[in-house]
């Protein structure tokens, strides 16, 4: 059974930083194209960020770039997402999904339970 | 960027009605369509991808079609349980954009 458990969320202040985890099981973790994906309270969903399976190549939103960077453990069955100067519109609920193909172009096979993330003083 | 334009937002229909939702790129996709269901406070669902091909374990009453710009997808006949907001999302281009979703309820 495919899981993904997703840790590191919270309350944080504007301008602080947060590192999201996602623990992988129950398929081929190092062949999977992975991503993360947010919806802010009441509102729809907005992909945020996407790596290959190997960790070569991400893409970013252009309402992250700069600010957070996705990653992977593969040895770790683990992916990341490292959020840097978090703003308030940053709030939402974060999910983790595994894409469809070892490709980034994809649909969201299977998805995290979420993690919320608040940015507020 | 693609924009992807549902409607309606929200819909309102009896049980064992059918039930359409239409999903406008704005821009040519092909058949790179997604569709997905989300229950109040769960994390999405995949139902159907690209464009047509119903997911393993989905019940046949869901259904897509459509390629281009214009798609749909179907109810056939709408169970209690179908109770939710449903999203397409193309991955034709980064960035991958979702449609910004059809509320069901039961009338």
């Amino acid at each position: 059974e495919v899981q993904l458990l997703e840790s590191g969320g919270g309350l944080v202040q504007p301008g602080g930083s947060l590192r999201l985890s996602c623990a992988a099981s129950g398929f081929t973790f190092d062949i999977s194209a992975m991503s993360w994906v947010r919806q802010a309270p009441g509102k729809g969903l907005e992909w945020v960020s996407s790596i290959t399976a190997s960790g070569g190549k991400t893409y970013h939103a252009a309402s992250v770039t700069g600010r957070f960077t996705i990653s992977r453990d593969n040895s770790k069955q683990t992916l990341y997402l490292q959020m840097n100067s978090l703003r308030a519109e940053d709030t939402a609920v974060y999910y983790c999904a595994k894409m469809d193909q070892g490709a980034l172009m994809g649909a969201f096979e299977f998805w995290g339970q979420g993690k919320m993330v608040t940015v507020s003083s | 960027d693609i924009q992807m334009t549902q409607s309606p937002s929200s819909l309102s229909a009896s049980v064992g009605d059918r039930v359409t939702i239409t999903c406008r790129a704005s821009q040519d996709i092909s058949n790179y369509l997604n569709w997905y269901q989300q229950k109040p406070g769960k994390a999405p669902k995949l139902l159907i991808y690209d464009a047509s091909y119903l997911e393993t374990g989905v019940p046949s009453r869901f259904s897509g079609s459509g390629s281009g710009t214009d798609f749909s997808f179907i109810i056939s006949s709408l169970q209690p349980e179908d109770i939710a907001t449903y999203y397409c999302q193309q991955y034709d281009n980064v960035p991958l954009t979702f449609g910004g979703g059809t509320k069901v309820e039961i009338k």
